[in-house]
């Protein structure tokens, strides 16, 4: 099993461009979530979906969108990025059984000049 | 407003001693708590987790303690070991298996052989 792919690995973006973060998961989870790795702030919580069709806020939204049509993707939106972007991006996947924790991709390195 | 705080940068032992990391939230209605490790330009990876119902869960070298009237949890490994030196993440979430999943900073642990 692929686990949790996302891709690109590496990305450099000017002020202002829009891209699209790809997250793609073969486990048949329900449950998907995307984060932002920066220094001293740990793992921060972007959006998240419960299911197909489901998605809602986390802690940082703001310049970001989602939307999760099928199960096995949940790609993220970046309309117009700036460099307060600039970050590591993780993807995450769970069943939503209890006491089953998240499986995460590698992540995509993100920076915003 | 950091909901869940690891106020430990980092954090060195010796191999074959005990590694005790911290964990504090604020939030009195979270109700599952996780631990996650994470290797440089890896994703984070699942270690343990501990519902509110229980004050203690093992698995292996791995253990997590919850004291809920110090809204305080920590992980302890023994005895550590050089491949345990990664970054350490508590996350947590409220309301059971919602899928908003809260993280801290991280500890970073160092393993001296």
């Amino acid at each position: 099993n692929a686990g949790v792919t996302q891709t690109p690995k590496f990305q450099v973006l000017k002020t202002g461009q829009s891209m699209t973060l790809q997250c793609a998961q073969d486990m048949n989870h329900e449950y998907m979530s995307w984060y932002r790795q920066d220094p001293g702030m740990g793992l921060r919580l972007i959006h998240y979906s419960v299911g197909a069709g489901i998605t809602d806020q986390g802690e940082v939204p703001n310049g970001y969108n989602v939307s999760r049509s099928t199960t096995e993707d949940f790609p993220l939106r970046l309309l117009s990025a700036a460099p307060s972007q600039t970050s590591v991006y993780f993807c995450a996947s769970q069943s939503g059984a209890a006491n089953y924790g998240y499986t995460f991709g590698s992540g995509t390195r993100l920076t915003v000049v | 407003d950091q909901q869940v705080k690891q106020n430990s940068p980092s954090l060195s032992v010796q191999e074959g001693r005990i590694s005790i990391l911290n964990c504090d939230y604020t939030n009195s209605m979270f109700d599952y708590f996780l631990w996650y490790k994470k290797y440089p330009a890896e994703g984070p990876t699942f270690l343990i987790s501990i519902s509110s119902i229980k004050d203690k869960n093992e698995d292996g070298r791995f253990t997590v303690f919850l004291n809920k009237s110090a809204k305080h949890l920590s992980l302890h490994i023994v005895p550590s070991q050089p491949g345990d030196s990664a970054v350490y993440f508590c996350a947590a979430s409220a309301g059971g298996n919602t899928g908003k999943l809260i993280f801290g900073q991280g500890t970073t642990l160092q393993v001296k052989p």
